[in-house]
């Protein structure tokens, strides 16, 4: 089944513990980004990367990290956590060959404390 | 600056009406425009993408219009049923599309 997944689901971590969400496809896109999602504020781009080692940042990378060493892969790395990056966090995928449609993941919600 | 604006306040309609959203976009270009639906919790899913060239695009109960004069989308879904009930985003996407911001959505409620 074609499909973008993200672990974990749910992670609860406390300020400037290192942490990282993994985002994986099966689809063999090019393209993937991170978002994050805030009750007011709507989905936000956190980064993207058309390639393997090609990352650019989107509206909100501070406190962020990404890497593409894999085409599969593209985990979210926050270094030192604060409380104002809890939020859902969502990893979306795209051929950049078809359309424009992004597949999006489940889905991870952190709480940082 | 760059803006999308979607009906921040809900939309309740009857079951059997015709819902329509609207996506108003400022200081944007889109080659396209997107819509989405995203249920509580979940990631967003894709509907439907409508070029600018295109006027009006339909799949099934679903109707998008672009209007590039207006800087405007509207979103139709005909014979609404409860399970329409969710929250659709609009994106306006530029040529390389390689950067997508979304609009914050509307909120649709559909009643039996």
């Amino acid at each position: 089944e074609a499909q973008v997944t993200q672990n974990p689901r749910y992670l609860i971590t406390v300020t400037g513990k290192k942490l990282t969400v993994t985002c994986s496809q099966n689809m063999n896109h090019e393209y993937m980004s991170w978002y994050r999602q805030d009750p007011g504020l709507g989905l936000r781009q956190i980064y993207y990367s058309m390639n393997v080692e090609v990352t650019d940042k989107g509206d909100v990378p501070e406190g962020y990290k990404v890497s593409r060493k894999e085409k599969r892969n593209f985990p979210l790395i926050l270094e030192s956590p604060s409380p104002n990056q809890t939020s859902l966090y969502f990893c979306a995928s795209r051929s950049l060959a078809g359309g424009h449609e992004q597949y999006f993941g489940p889905g991870t919600r952190l709480t940082v404390t | 600056s760059q803006k999308i604006e979607q009906n921040s306040e809900a939309l309740n309609i009857q079951e059997g009406k015709t819902a329509t959203l609207t996506c108003n976009y400022t200081n944007y270009s889109p080659a396209y425009l997107q819509w989405y639906r995203q249920d509580p919790g979940r990631g967003p899913v894709f509907l439907l993408l409508i070029r600018e060239n295109e006027k009006e695009k339909r799949k099934e109960r679903l109707k998008v219009t672009f209007d590039t004069t207006l800087k405007q989308s509207l979103f139709h879904i005909t014979a609404s049923q409860p399970a329409d009930s969710a929250t659709y985003l609009c994106a306006p996407t530029p040529n390389s599309g390689y950067a997508l911001n979304f609009g914050k959505g509307t909120s649709l409620l559909v009643t039996p």
